[in-house]
């Protein structure tokens, strides 16, 4: 059961363009969303979330979209930078359970 | 000020092998979870651990699996007579706060470097 499905397998983008990585999910009870990048050979490590109370969420070059309706998030990050190249994970949370995506390979060319 | 050890961080186990794997929370971090990801797949839950209680297993497969976090010392994730299909990087992640907080809180914990296990 796939609850959250991150479709794009991997993303190639120029430096300094906006790298938009979207994640959709099937179960309306998550009420909270992360993202997390991951490096090769080293564990996930925690960037940026949102509650479904709010729409949006900045943090510096990085910000999440969340559209309830849709059950639909997106993570933009502006400008991107070859060390953004990494797995990016979405995941959603119930409060009682996190389900993660299947990651999405990001490439930021120089 | 370590962050979540994981060790070993490479295993290799021969078919019908045990294999142990360790987690050593972040200093005053009282609740472990144990993740699986196979190769070109995410990240599955398998367990959540309080210390010497099993909150939420229901990620585990029933056989063969175990995971415990006692009252001193690491979390083990413990798997018997290990098989191919068990091949995959381990990750521990810990947290101050359960899951289970309120709106507003920050669901995001502190995930460990990981354990490649190779059943060969």
């Amino acid at each position: 059961d796939q609850q959250v499905k991150q479709n794009s397998p991997s993303l190639s983008v120029q430096e300094g363009r906006i790298s938009i990585l979207n994640c959709d999910y099937t179960n309306s009870m998550f009420d909270y969303f992360l993202w997390y990048k991951k490096y090769p050979a080293e564990g996930p490590t925690f960037l940026i979330s949102i509650s479904s109370i709010k729409d949006k969420n900045e943090d510096g070059r990085f910000t999440v979209f969340l559209n309830k309706s849709a059950k639909h998030l997106s993570l933009h990050i502006v400008p991107s930078q070859p060390g953004d190249s990494a797995v990016y994970f979405c995941a959603a949370s119930t409060g009682n359970d996190m389900r993660f995506g299947a990651g999405t390979r990001l490439t930021v060319k120089p | 000020n370590a962050g979540v050890m994981q060790n070993p961080r490479h295993l290799v186990r021969r078919r019908g092998q045990e294999a142990r794997l360790r987690c050593s929370p972040m200093k005053g971090h009282s609740h472990v979870y144990w993740y699986r990801q196979l190769p070109e797949e995410g990240l599955k839950f398998m367990v959540y651990l309080q210390k010497e209680n099993i909150i939420d297993e229901s990620g585990m497969p029933k056989e063969r699996f175990s995971a415990e976090f006692p009252k001193e010392g690491p979390s083990i994730l413990r798997i018997q007579q290990v098989v191919r299909g068990d091949s995959a990087a381990y990750f521990c992640a810990s947290s101050p706060l359960s899951m289970r907080g309120t709106r507003g809180t920050n669901y995001g914990y502190t995930f460990g470097s990981g354990t490649r296990l190779t059943v060969v």
